[in-house]
């Protein structure tokens, strides 16, 4: 049971450049979220997916698009990086149904230069 | 929407002691939990705790969720116990709002 799991671990892009972020659970969740964390502050939630096809925006969505491959999976793309976007990503899931709590990964470490 | 503030924002310890977080939320909130994010970054689930106290070893939490605070005890603190501490309430899946975290330092 390896909980919630995220690749990579760290990456570098250059400005422009895309890439994916791929995030896997098996705890039998049916929530899947994906944060980010700026230096020093807390998390800010940039999309979540509260069911296998399902998928909406959190707080600051803009620059992102995300695919619930399946129940399982759930994937963050950047399709043009920006500096901005420098940041450590971190996935998590729940399930829906009490206790609510969240489960998160290990994070990705993104640079964009 | 929701804001949640936490105090102190920096905390120094000696080994050994004893502190309390608190962790304040502007609006009814159906969901809180707390985390512990240790020096490598690794987020680490505490409590979830949306109203009540529960207790897990040395760490309590408490939550009057009418009076909208929740407060982390931390008993005989460790060197281990150093990182920062977040809280993080919701009420629904796209309103989930992380505090900015108590930084807490324990010295031996």
């Amino acid at each position: 049971n390896a909980g919630v799991t995220q690749t990579p671990k760290f990456q570098v892009l250059k400005t422009g450049q895309s890439m994916t972020l791929q995030c896997a659970q098996d705890m039998n969740h049916n929530s899947m979220y994906w944060y980010r964390q700026d230096p020093g502050m807390g998390l800010r939630l940039i999309y979540y997916s509260a069911s296998e096809g399902t998928t909406d925006k959190g707080e600051v969505p803009n620059g992102y698009n995300v695919s619930r491959l399946n129940k399982r999976e759930f994937s963050l793309r950047l399709e043009s990086a920006a500096p901005s976007q420098t940041s450590v990503y971190f996935c998590a899931s729940s399930a829906d149904r009490a206790p609510y709590e969240q489960y998160f990964g290990p994070g990705t470490r993104l640079t964009v230069t | 929407g929701i804001q949640v503030e936490q105090s102190p924002p920096d905390l120094i310890l000696q080994e050994g002691a004893n502190s309390t977080l608190r962790c304040n939320f502007s609006d009814s909130v159906n969901n809180l939990q707390w985390f512990h994010q240790n020096p490598w970054g690794q987020l680490i689930n505490l409590f979830y705790i949306p109203s009540g106290t529960k207790q897990n070893g040395r760490l309590s939490a408490t939550t009057v969720a009418t009076e909208r605070y929740s407060l982390l005890y931390i008993s005989s603190s460790q060197t281990t116990d150093s990182g920062v501490y977040f809280c993080a309430s919701w009420t629904s899946y796209d309103k989930v709002i992380f505090g900015p975290g108590t930084s807490l330092s324990v010295i031996p």
